[in-house]
């Protein structure tokens, strides 16, 4: 079964601090990893990964995949208290086949920025 | 371009009684899935929909959850009968042929009491 780790589950800094959001994963098949910001209700696509040591960059907001360890990394700098939201990591599996699109998502990394 | 759109945005039940729940996806895209958050947890893959069949259904409660897209577009969720376990909030997501994102509406915000 395809598996999903984030942690830490949850991080409360302030404005202006660094954060990284880590994320684990054990699937058949890898094609792709995903990141969400989840505000309120709809997560809202932020990156997509498919090639190992390739930082995926916008703005403040940073990330980067290494398929032999198995992980990716979400940065973000300068944390500001619209950033607080909860961030989720997804993979999906490998093109073709009627799998093809389907995402498995951890159970998501809870941001908090305080002024 | 519009968004993904769901209705109702919450609802209330008792357990035992039936609710239904509307996904309209971004023009075109072929591919549709319903999800199921429930707190503190990410979303999990209820039913995947290719136009109007259905390719992954494996972790739909099928003794009380089903689903349709009868003209591969827009698709409907009920649960029948509702369990407190169920309360939880129902994403829709949609995407087009090819593409690996998926875009994700409101949600619905269902309450079983």
């Amino acid at each position: 079964e395809d598996k999903v780790v984030q942690s830490p589950l949850s991080l409360v800094v302030h404005e202006g601090d660094t954060v990284t959001l880590n994320c684990s994963y054990e699937v058949t098949n890898f094609r792709s990893l995903l990141w969400y910001k989840q505000e309120k209700k709809a997560p809202t696509f932020l990156f997509m990964l498919t090639s190992s040591g390739i930082e995926k960059k916008s703005g403040r907001l940073s990330s980067i995949l290494d398929k032999k360890e198995l992980f990716s990394i979400l940065n973000i700098t300068a944390t500001q208290t619209g950033d607080s939201a909860v961030y989720l990591c997804a993979v999906g599996p490998n093109a073709g086949g009627t799998s093809y699109g389907k995402l498995t998502f951890g159970q998501g990394t809870i941001l908090t920025v305080h002024p | 371009e519009a968004g993904v759109a769901q209705s109702p945005r919450y609802k209330i039940i008792e357990k035992r009684q039936s609710v239904a729940f509307w996904c309209n996806p971004i023009s075109g895209h072929a591919t549709l899935y319903w999800y199921q958050q429930i707190l503190g947890q990410g979303p999990k893959l209820l039913i995947q929909f290719q136009n109007n069949g259905v390719v992954d259904d494996s972790q739909l409660p099928k003794d009380r959850f089903s689903a349709e897209r009868l003209k591969g577009v827009d698709s409907t969720l009920k649960i029948q009968p509702a369990k407190l376990e169920d309360s939880a909030v129902y994403l829709c997501a949609s995407r087009r042929s090819g593409g690996a994102s998926q875009y994700f509406g409101p949600g619905t915000r269902l309450t079983v009491l």
